[in-house]
């Protein structure tokens, strides 16, 4: 079965670079998910979409931007790198943010130098 | 504050052993609860979740949990461990009436398996 696909899955930037990270869902799943997992900690979340809009906003730096396409993919936009924001970020996809679960990507490792 | 608590960083066991991982939540009603699986460099793989119900939930793998209101607890259970079971164990939780999605989850208890 096709599960959330992340890209890159592997990126280095300097600091005060931009990066880009992708997030393509399930097929028919219309909300998708965004959480960063520090070295040795547990996952955060970042913020989420529903049908291309903004459903819910947890712990996401102001350098941080996020929208979700009328393909349903999402881009998770981070400037000003710092070498903090170095992390594994995971995406997650479900159908409908009600009362589905919901499945996480492998993740995009990223390290910021 | 609302919270989630795995008391256990680091558990080893020997492969066949039974296994018992511990979870606490503080949520002013019962949230939501999930256990998920991470192994190195992976994504997170659900294990089984909690809604309303039977209080003794079973998931993939041979993993059974049981929810304790009294006790505002969801321990991880597996009766015989096998290597392939290591890996990093999150418990994670979400108010009731809001969106699965938004998870907070616990620190997480790292499984090791001894031959």
């Amino acid at each position: 079965a096709a599960g959330v696909i992340q890209s890159p899955r592997h990126l280095i930037k300097e600091k005060r670079e931009t990066a880009t990270l992708k997030c393509y869902p399930i097929p028919r799943h219309d909300t998708v998910y965004w959480y960063q997992q520090g070295p040795g900690q547990d996952p955060q979340f970042l913020i989420s979409f529903y049908e291309k809009m903004q459903s819910d906003k947890g712990s996401i730096p102001d350098r941080f931007s996020a929208q979700q396409f009328s393909d349903y993919h999402s881009e998770l936009n981070m400037s000003s790198l710092e070498l903090g924001d170095s992390a594994l970020y995971f995406c997650a996809s479900s159908l409908d943010r009600g009362g589905n679960t919901i499945y996480f990507g492998e993740g995009s490792w990223l390290t910021v130098v | 504050a609302q919270s989630v608590t795995q008391p256990d960083i680091h558990i080893t066991v020997s492969e066949g052993a039974s296994l018992e991982l511990r979870c606490n939540y503080s949520y002013g009603a019962t949230p939501y609860l999930f256990w998920y699986v991470q192994s190195p460099g992976q994504g997170l793989q659900l294990l089984l979740k909690y809604f309303s119900g039977d209080t003794l939930v079973q998931g993939i793998k041979g993993f059974e949990a049981e929810f304790k209101r009294s006790q505002s607890s969801f321990n991880l259970r597996k009766p015989s461990v096998h290597w392939s079971d290591a890996a990093e164990y999150f418990c994670a939780v979400v108010p009731g009436g809001t969106s699965y999605g938004k998870l907070t989850f616990g620190q997480g208890t790292i499984l090791t398996v001894h031959p």
